[in-house]
């Protein structure tokens, strides 16, 4: 079975500074997609970013990048010039790429970005 | 805009009354549907995957008689909490997958209080 996990329950950054977000996951597929989404106060879930495992080139979105490490089975998310409106929970999910597509989050990890 | 909308965003509902909680895929006709309970702070819980057409299937220790998932049309998944209990008090999600499989779309959510 697949698993997420999340080591770091709460970090917090300055503004414009960068953070990394830890994320591992175990599995013993050889392709699927990794995601980071995020939560925000009003708790709508918002996709971050997204990898697929046969890539080898990290997935880059503006200010957020990821450290793919297949190997490692590692998914870190880097979010550079951090902004207030960065402030929010951070969930890493994992999904196959057949069968029936189910999610797998992790247990989050709360952002706060300080003025 | 909204790719799924959830419907209500919030209800509150006494012991032992049934409450309905709807979402409806806006963009595309979703042939599958994903609902999930989170608990506060913590992650999101996969409860059901609704499938347009047949039965939902239930992840273990999922109450199916409890937690009633209709998904009758392309646009339309409702979860009907039934006997409701103040246990039953949660933050509920629904999600759809894009026409590639490869992204998840949520709803807003809808926050049950069960009194």
């Amino acid at each position: 079975a697949q698993t997420v996990t999340q080591s770091q329950p709460e970090m917090s950054v300055q503004e414009a500074e960068t953070v990394t977000l830890s994320c591992t996951y175990d599995t013993s597929e050889n392709n699927y997609y990794l995601f980071w989404y995020k939560q925000p106060p009003s708790r709508q879930m918002i996709l971050v970013i997204r990898q697929e495992a046969y890539k080898q080139q990290n997935a880059t979105e503006n200010r957020f990048s990821v450290n793919f490490q297949k190997a490692a089975k590692s998914f870190s998310l880097k979010i550079s010039d951090s902004q207030l409106g960065d402030t929010a929970m951070y969930f890493c999910a994992f999904r196959t790429t057949s069968g029936t597509y189910k999610y797998i989050f992790g247990t989050g990890t709360r952002l706060k970005v300080l003025a | 805009g909204a790719v799924v909308s959830q419907h209500p965003s919030w209800v509150i509902c006494k012991s032992g009354t049934s409450v309905k909680i709807e979402c409806r895929s806006l963009d595309f006709q979703a042939t599958t549907m994903f609902w999930y309970r989170q608990f506060p702070k913590q992650s999101l819980m996969l409860m059901a995957t609704s499938n347009e057409g047949s039965k939902a299937t239930y992840e273990q220790g999922v109450e199916k008689d409890k937690f009633l998932i209709n998904h009758a049309s392309l646009t339309l998944s409702t979860l009907t909490v039934t006997s409701a209990h103040p246990e039953d008090s949660s933050f509920y999600i629904c999600s759809e997958l894009d026409r590639a499989d490869t992204e998840a779309f949520f709803g807003q959510g809808t926050r049950l209080t069960v009194v």
